[in-house]
């Protein structure tokens, strides 16, 4: 079964400070694997994806994850974390199984301290 | 700019009342998505629609519908409000058929049934 799962629900981190969002896969399939930022009251928006291409990929507002498939990780990294960055962050797994299939992880909050 | 829209931000309703939450895309995309959104769940598919006219049930269709008449556009219906259907619905709209293509989010729609 195909799953995803966010290691923390809550991050609290201080300004300048690094940031790291955790994510774990389960599938049987290969996967696209994406991070989604969600800011107060707002819709989601795409931070990053892998496709099978680069193993590193870099997103937008400095963000990078990278896959780790033997660790089936999708780890989201940031050096220094801004204030702005304070959102909800969800890890995202999609799979072609025969049919178009998308999974949500349940999302990270992050706090920014000044 | 792509853009996904969503007629109501705010929307509070009486348990029984028919309610229709609009979606629309200027992407000429294929795909279009309903979620509700839910604190420590994550997002969670309703409906999903590949073209016009075509919808697929999504993991929790039970007391939704949708229609979708004109590739553009993509409306959630609550037959009969109730109010464990109080919550955040979000619209979503992608490329077709490939599970690389990231999904475009509109803004949600926060609904309060009483």
């Amino acid at each position: 079964a195909q799953s995803v799962t966010q290691l923390d629900s809550h991050v609290s981190v201080s300004e300048g400070t690094p940031v790291l969002l955790r994510c774990n896969y389960s599938s049987s399939y290969s996967p696209s694997l994406f991070w989604y930022v969600q800011h107060p009251n707002k819709g989601l928006q795409l931070l990053l994806k892998y496709t099978s291409a680069a193993t590193l990929v870099k997103g937008i507002n400095g963000f990078e994850a990278e896959f780790k498939k033997s660790e089936t990780s999708f780890h989201l990294t940031k050096p220094s974390a801004h204030m702005s960055d304070a959102a909800e962050y969800f890890c995202v797994v999609s799979l072609n199984t025969g049919g178009f299939k998308t999974i949500f992880g349940a999302g990270t909050r992050l706090f920014v301290k000044a | 700019d792509v853009k996904v829209t969503q007629s109501s931000r705010y929307l509070v309703k009486r348990t029984g009342e028919k309610v229709f939450l609009e979606c629309v895309q200027d992407m000429d995309h294929e795909n279009m998505f309903w979620y509700r959104q839910d604190p420590g769940l994550g997002l969670r598919l309703i409906y999903f629609s590949y073209d016009v006219k075509m919808k697929e049930k999504g993991d929790i269709p039970e007391g939704y519908s949708v229609s979708r008449e004109k590739k553009e556009r993509f409306s959630l219906i609550l037959e009969s409000a109730s109010t464990n259907q109080t919550s955040m619905y979000l619209c979503a709209s992608s490329l077709p058929e490939r599970s690389s293509y990231e999904q475009y989010f509109g803004p949600g729609t926060r609904l309060t049934v009483t």
